[in-house]
């Protein structure tokens, strides 16, 4: 079974502070992995994605990706009250069109 | 109209009902999918087309079936549903074959489903 792990949270931060959110994955034959943030009461948007080892960076956030571990990692900088959201991630499943998706990590951003 | 737009917003519906689900997105994408997001859930697949074609079908029960007339237009036909059906239904689509391409999804609002 291929599957996509998150810890649910709630995370908790200051505004400010950096935002840590991980995820591991199960299939080693996964290549490319997602960030997508969904709001309460919305709908899923794309954040990131990374398909190379090492870091990624857009803005405030970097992707982390370590195929060896298995692992994947999104760190939101100075976070703010306007990132609190769940964030999902999700990796490819060999199949070019087939996400697997973890069930996502809540984030709160404290002002 | 932008982006990937989903009627109705809300269903309500009882288990002998026969209703659709209606997505239409105006990106000029080439592939289109319907996701079921339910809570405590991961994001599950239903359908997935490209080009029209139907490339992805997850095992889905039968009293849901997909149509996509073209490459704009998506529909789900609901029909004899279980309350457990209930959730919210997640229209997608997104452009490139790659696997990284393929995977950039454009989201609906979504249609919120009750089956009583």
């Amino acid at each position: 079974q291929k599957e996509v792990e998150q810890n649910s949270g709630p995370l908790s931060v200051p505004e400010g502070a950096i935002a840590s959110l991980n995820c591991t994955y199960s299939d080693r034959g996964s290549q490319s992995f997602f960030w997508y943030r969904q709001y309460s009461g919305k709908s899923p948007e794309l954040i990131m994605f990374i398909y190379s080892n090492g870091d990624k960076e857009d803005g405030r956030f970097t992707a982390q990706l370590n195929k060896a571990s298995q692992y994947v990692s999104l760190l939101i900088r100075d976070s703010q009250p306007s990132d609190s959201a769940t964030y999902l991630c999700a990796g490819n499943a060999g199949n070019n069109r087939k996400l697997i998706w973890g069930l996502g990590t809540s984030l709160a951003v404290n002002p | 109209e932008t982006g990937v737009t989903q009627t109705p917003r809300h269903l309500v519906m009882g288990m002998t009902n026969k209703k659709s689900l209606k997505c239409e997105q105006h990106l000029g994408h080439n592939a289109m999918y319907w996701y079921k997001q339910s809570a405590k859930k991961p994001l599950e697949l239903m359908f997935v087309y490209s080009l029209e074609e139907r490339v992805e079908n997850n095992s889905v029960p039968s009293r849901f079936s997909p149509e996509c007339p073209n490459s704009s237009h998506l529909f789900l036909h609901l029909h004899t549903l279980q309350p457990e059906d209930s959730a919210l239904y997640l229209c997608a689509s997104s452009q490139g074959t790659g696997s990284s391409g393929a995977n950039v999804l454009t989201f609906g609002a979504g249609s919120r489903l009750t089956v009583l």
